[in-house]
């Protein structure tokens, strides 16, 4: 079974570009999740879907940053226009919480590391 | 805002030895923590859960929660090079929405 993955790896964009993030969550899982950690400090939730929904968007830094999730498949991630402290890992995680599991786990992708200069 | 406190390290041991990672959270009303896993450059991996006072044994790994002192620790039995990784403690803080402490890191030394 695949994990979850992410596209690209790396990104190095000038300040003011325009980056989109691409997550694919294990497959037929509802839930997926955004979290973003910026050097040194922890990971930090962004947004949670439930297939095409958002469920919670909490921590969206403020309104340069979008994510969808069309379908209920693959999430996108679009930071406009990008700013220096933006820069950091970007993880995806998906999960499918129910059934004998009395607990969410989450499987995380490998992350997109994300440079603004 | 619900904290998760971790000494970021780098704890040290020999291998064989066990490795105590410990953690402190703020919110007295949080009730299920995990454990994850992250080598250098790769995601994280849950290692552990737990949601009731006492220990949790899995393998080598024995998972601690104190509700009362507010602390999550994580003990590695026979600790191997390979278990050398940052140890993130997090909890559950509803709604599927999970806070993750900045990590511990082990090292140990063959």
């Amino acid at each position: 079974e695949a994990g979850v993955t992410q596209f690209p790896s790396h990104s190095v964009i000038e300040k003011g570009q325009t980056v989109t993030l691409r997550c694919d969550p294990i497959s037929g899982h509802d839930n997926l999740y955004w979290y973003r950690r910026v050097m040194g400090k922890e990971i930090k939730f962004l947004l949670h879907f439930v297939k095409e929904s958002k469920q919670d968007e909490s921590g969206m830094p403020n309104n340069r940053f979008l994510a969808e999730r069309t379908g209920g498949t693959y999430s996108t991630l679009k930071v406009q226009p990008a700013e220096l402290e933006d820069s950091g890992v970007y993880f995806c995680a998906s999960s499918q919480f129910g059934g004998m599991r009395s607990y969410n786990e989450q499987f995380f992708g490998p992350g997109t590391r994300l440079t603004v200069l | 805002q619900k904290e998760v406190e971790q000494n970021s390290g780098p704890l040290s041991v020999p291998e064989g030895a066990i490795a105590s990672l410990n953690c402190t959270y703020s919110d007295r009303g949080s009730q299920s923590f995990f454990w994850y896993r992250q080598y250098s450059g790769k995601s994280p991996e849950l290692i552990m859960f737990i949601y009731s006072n006492g220990d949790k044994e899995d393998g080598r790994f024995t998972a601690q929660l104190n509700k009362a002192s507010q602390y999550v620790s994580l003990l590695i039995r026979d600790s191997q090079p390979s278990d050398s990784a940052t140890y993130l403690c997090a909890l559950d803080a509803g709604g599927f929405k999970t806070i993750f402490g900045a990590g511990t890191r082990l090292f140990v030394k063959a």
